[in-house]
Formats: structure tokens, sequence, C-alpha cells
């Protein structure tokens, strides 16, 4: 069964300093893994996108990057602000189905 | 454009009413999806359209229903409405498929409490 485990489930950091979230999934054929953002009553919104090839990926402060030998994604976020607090969702697609297997998210709390 | 929006935003039901989640596109994308959040738990697709006339079950797709007669819009319709159903509601599209690494768009949610 194709799984998407993310941590830590929630952190709390001070406004300024850098975080990493953790990704490990077991979907397979592997054909990418994006990276979504969730404010609190939200649709998510996506912030990185990588295919098999790519291994690291940036967006303003967030820098994903992704091995797919061993099945983990990070997302980095760099000199963290109060808007980052939000829900980070690693997402993996499978080939053929072409349909999205989701993780639990990570609850950011960024405090002043 | 306004990307992809829903209605209503908050909705209560009594148990075994029915009623119709809407969600339009205007981005001209095939493919359509919608998903339910429960607290704490991963987003799990419920039923997805790619293109016009053309619809699939997801993970969870009992006790709803779709259509898809346009290509901006996928309503879904909850059918004796029961207390496990109360979630929140995201309609999504993309341009092709997920294998294809299109960007996911999704809209803003519906609230939705099963009395």
């Amino acid at each position: 069964k194709n799984q998407v485990e993310q941590s830590p489930q929630s952190l709390i950091i001070l406004e300024g300093k850098n975080c990493t979230l953790q990704c490990n999934y077991t979907v397979s054929p592997f054909s990418n893994l994006r990276w979504y953002k969730q404010d609190t009553g939200r649709g998510p919104v996506s912030l990185t996108i990588m295919t098999f090839s790519e291994n690291t990926k940036s967006n303003g402060r967030y820098t994903a990057t992704l091995d797919a030998d061993t099945k983990q994604s990070s997302l980095h976020i760099t000199a963290s602000q109060l808007s980052d607090s939000a829900s980070y969702i690693c997402v993996v697609s499978a080939t053929p189905h072409s349909t999205l297997t989701f993780g639990k998210g990570t609850m950011l709390l960024v405090s002043p | 454009n306004a990307g992809v929006t829903q209605t209503p935003k908050f909705r209560i039901l009594k148990i075994g009413q029915s009623m119709t989640l809407q969600c339009t596109q205007d981005m001209n994308h095939n493919y359509m999806y919608w998903y339910r959040q429960d607290p704490g738990m991963g987003l799990k697709l419920i039923y997805y359209s790619v293109g016009a006339g053309i619809t699939d079950k997801g993970e969870v797709p009992n006790g709803y229903n779709v259509s898809r007669s346009t290509t901006e819009d996928f309503p879904l319709r909850l059918e004796l409405a029961a207390p496990s159903q109360t979630s929140v509601y995201f309609c999504a599209s993309t341009r092709t498929s997920g294998t294809s690494g299109d960007t996911q768009y999704f809209g803003p949610g519906t609230r939705l409490t099963v009395l």
C-alpha cells in the first residue's frame, strides 16, 4: 500500500530561525513528489514539485530535497516568518494511476 | 482568473438529508478531484475526473456521487448524509494527470457537519 509519513507531527520555532521537515514514502513506482503549504481554513497551495531526476528545488525561502534511492524528502525553510505558520504536506504521485498519496502534514508554528 | 471556486463554504446537514457541493474552475483544466480532509489525517481522494463525461472512484467513494457534464464544473453529491461524512471537502484541478508534474490548484474548501 502506498504510504507517506511525515515528521515531526508539529514544530514550534522562533521567527528568523531555520527548520527542516521530513517526508518518507513507500509509493511505487514513483512519478513525482510535491510539497504543499496549507494555511488554517484554506486549501493547500503548491510549493514545489520534483520528479525522479531532480534532487533539489527551491521556491523563495523554501528548498525541497529528494533522495529517490532512500525514498526520503525534506523541506527546508530559511529565515522563518510568522506567515510561515501553517501545515506542510508531502504528496507523492505514482505511475500509472496518476492519483496522489497525501501525508498527514507537519504543523509549523513560528513564534515571535 | 478565479481559479477553483467552491460553494457553500459551510453547511450543517441533518442525518439522512442530501446536498450537492459545487466546484468550478476557470483554467480549462482536464483533471478535477474531490478530497475530504478529516482532523489529523491526510487528504483522501473521493472521486476524480479526467475530462467531461468521465469520472472514476478514488479511495473513499462510498456515500458520494459525481458528474462532469462540462470541463468547468464537477459537483459532488451526498445522498443520505451520515455523521461519518462530517469533514472538510476540497475540490482541486490540474491541467493533466498527477504523474505529469502539473501544479494542482485547490479550492477554499467546504466545511460540512452532519448532525
